[in-house]
């Protein structure tokens, strides 16, 4: 069965400071992809990335980044120089791939509460 | 195209009434996902569509748990005979064939208060 664990519940940091969520993964799947959702306090989920399993590098967009190392089975988030708006909850999720004929439903962490104080 | 949008944001009902709630996916995705949300927890599937076909349940959705999409465009969720367990954010999202490849966009969800 898929797994999805982020270990940190809640992060608090001041502005300015990197912060780095992890999440760590179990999967059979060889084909896999794996995504970071943001959910402010409005409750919508934002998409912030999707990785393949096939892909490891690393991607920077702006003050996000992320680190996907398969052998370890960890796809971790780093915000650097964060600020107040980054406070939010972040959820890591895994789907399956399509061709092993299944729905591509997404497993989700339980999410870890970023709180960036002034 | 809007986005994915669900209607109604807030449900406060009571216990053993039934409610409804309606997703309208993005117009060209074909797949369709139903996911519930409880306070301090990951959002967790609970069924899945193709086009107008329920392909996939979790053993999350009781017999009082109902979902349609007819002619393969809005959605709806129906709970039956609430119970206050079935207080949660309901979240729908939407894809093309292929999801993992595109991704998948959210709604922002209805939050069903049962008291």
């Amino acid at each position: 069965a898929q797994k999805v664990t982020q270990a940190q519940t809640e992060i608090s940091v001041v502005e300015k400071e990197d912060v780095t969520l992890d999440c760590v993964y179990e999967t059979r799947d060889t084909t896999y992809y794996l995504f970071w959702y943001k959910q402010p306090p409005s409750g919508e989920l934002v998409f912030l990335i999707r990785r393949n399993s096939f892909d490891e590098q690393n991607e920077i967009s702006g003050r996000y980044s992320w680190n996907f190392q398969k052998s370890t089975s960890s796809f971790n988030f780093t915000i650097t120089a964060s600020q107040v708006v980054d406070s939010a909850v972040y959820f890591c999720a895994l789907s399956e791939s399509l061709t092993q004929g299944g729905s591509e439903k997404l497993v989700f962490g339980k999410g870890t509460k970023l709180t960036v104080n002034p | 195209d809007t986005g994915v949008s669900q209607n109604p944001r807030h449900k406060i009902t009571k216990r053993g009434q039934n409610v409804t709630f309606r997703c309208d996916p993005i117009s060209e995705h074909n797949r369709l996902y139903w996911y519930r949300q409880t306070l301090g927890q990951g959002p967790e599937f609970l069924t899945y569509f193709q086009n107008e076909a329920q392909l996939e349940k979790s053993r999350l959705l009781s017999d009082r748990f109902s979902a349609e999409r007819p002619k393969g465009s809005f959605s709806t969720l129906e709970i039956q005979r609430t119970e206050q367990g079935d207080s949660a954010m309901y979240l729908c999202a939407s894809s093309h064939s292929g999801g993992g490849n595109y991704g998948y966009t959210f709604g922002s969800g209805t939050r069903l208060t049962v008291v």
